[in-house]
């Protein structure tokens, strides 16, 4: 199957400080990538959606000024988490879907953000 | 959410029996039906996909059966092996959007 890639792995930041997440696909062009949030032991909650070139849809309760989201490339997208908190340390998981009708979505290896 | 519904919330099976996850969904407009197998600390992997024209789809070891009627469909693993041990997560949605169920934490003992 495709290949997305997350980069960093982990991270770790203090409090206020911004992070910036990489998600690319390295063997297909992704028209759509997805950004989902994962605490422990729960389910992944869709954040936003973004299609290249254009700006990104969120979901209802997501604060878009805090995660910038940026799908400058068929093969990047970017999201970043601004002025940190220690609530905001989760597990962010990205997702690339090439585009047509109920195309399977691969999914990045996750990145484990924690906030001190 | 409540669109999606997955039991059951953790499964112990032993080697080589079978392992049955539901997912109950409530949104008709729903045409894609996959499940996802998560390993601690990594991305979801998609293990098996349905289409609602279909009602049973098997690859290997794994099967899914679709009830579209019933707005229903699971996930079969037969011979379950240790290596299943992994949360699976069903995410009925459209070619838009997934929604993730709950997830189900599988432990196959030897």
């Amino acid at each position: 199957g495709a290949v997305v890639s997350q980069h960093p792995s982990w991270v770790i930041c203090k409090s206020g400080t911004s992070v910036k997440i990489e998600c690319r696909s390295l063997d297909f062009q992704a028209t759509t990538m997805f950004w989902y949030r994962q605490f422990p032991k729960q389910s992944l909650m869709l954040m936003a959606t973004s299609n290249e070139g254009s700006k990104a849809t969120y979901e209802q309760g997501v604060e878009k000024d805090k995660f910038l989201i940026n799908h400058a490339s068929l093969t990047l997208s970017t999201l970043t988490v601004t002025s940190a908190h220690p609530e905001d340390s989760s597990f962010y998981i990205c997702s690339a879907r090439v585009g047509g009708v109920n195309t399977e979505a691969f999914f990045g290896q996750g990145t484990r953000l924690t906030v001190v | 959410q409540q669109q999606v519904k997955q039991s059951p919330q953790s499964l112990i099976v032993q080697k080589g029996g079978i392992s049955i996850i539901n997912c109950a969904y409530e949104n008709t407009a729903f045409d894609y039906f996959p499940w996802y197998q998560q390993f601690p600390g990594k991305g979801p992997a998609l293990l098996i996909a349905i289409r609602p024209d279909v009602s049973e789809k098997k690859e290997g070891r794994f099967t899914i059966s679709f009830n579209k009627s019933a707005k229903q469909f699971s996930l079969h693993i037969m011979d379950s092996q240790p290596g299943d041990s992994a949360t699976y997560f069903c995410a009925p949605g459209t070619s838009y959007k997934l929604i993730f169920g709950s997830g189900t934490r599988l432990l196959v003992r030897p």
